[in-house]
């Protein structure tokens, strides 16, 4: 089945600095890249995804990239504010919407 | 946020005892989810359903069942509970159908302690 990792298991900057979080997956079959973020004793929620057909997708401060050759992808986040830190998750799927997760990334912003 | 919610938030039991958590929703979703959460494991799916009376394995289903008689509910059932399932639990339901994006919604999840 799919598997999903996820690098770095923590990430540190300065507010106003950028961010990259980078995942890789196995099956090639997978063609949705959804990212989500977890705030302290939260819920996960959708931040932004892509689906096999694009190579990168933007929204204001965050975009991902695709590299389907490579079956890698990965979150950028750039002019990050406190509220940035977090928990993200990168995940894959192919079918049914049955998502994988990566392990996740610990983001702290420090102002 | 989506209407989902889980229950009990909180559960302390011994080991060796059957528990139940409960999902519901009400937006009437084809898709839910159970996954647990734990460090440095991030989200593992356990299983998942995909209409009622229909469920499927996920990547970590050893020890758990599921059950799915109606839309709105989805149990998830540890038949005799041990120590390595202590977790967060989080229940998630997701519409692939009449445009939905396919985007999860998570509940606020379950905290179950084995002891």
């Amino acid at each position: 089945g799919e598997n999903v990792e996820q690098h770095p298991s923590t990430l540190s900057v300065q507010e106003g600095d950028s961010a990259v979080i980078k995942c890789t997956y196995s099956d090639s079959a997978s063609n949705y890249f959804p990212w989500y973020k977890q705030e302290l004793g939260k819920r996960p929620q959708l931040i932004i995804d892509i689906r096999s057909n694009v190579g990168e997708k933007k929204d204001q401060r965050i975009a991902v990239t695709l590299n389907k050759t490579a079956k890698h992808f990965s979150l950028h986040i750039t002019e990050t504010q406190p509220e940035d830190s977090a928990v993200y998750f990168c995940a894959a799927s192919k079918r049914e919407n049955k998502l994988i997760f990566g392990a996740g990334t610990r983001l702290a912003v420090h102002p | 946020d989506a209407g989902i919610t889980q229950s009990p938030r909180h559960k302390v039991t011994e080991t060796g005892t059957p528990v139940t958590l409960r999902c519901h929703q009400t937006e009437n979703h084809r898709y839910m989810y159970w996954y647990r959460q734990d460090p440095g494991h991030g989200l593992r799916l356990i299983h998942y359903s995909y209409g009622v009376k229909d469920t499927d394995k996920g990547e970590v289903s050893d020890g758990y069942s599921v059950s799915r008689s109606k839309t709105e509910d989805f149990l998830l059932t540890l038949e005799s509970a041990t120590s390595s399932q202590t977790s967060v639990y989080f229940c998630a339901i997701s519409d692939l159908t009449g445009g939905g994006t396919g985007e999860l919604f998570f509940g606020e999840g379950s905290r179950l302690t084995v002891l």
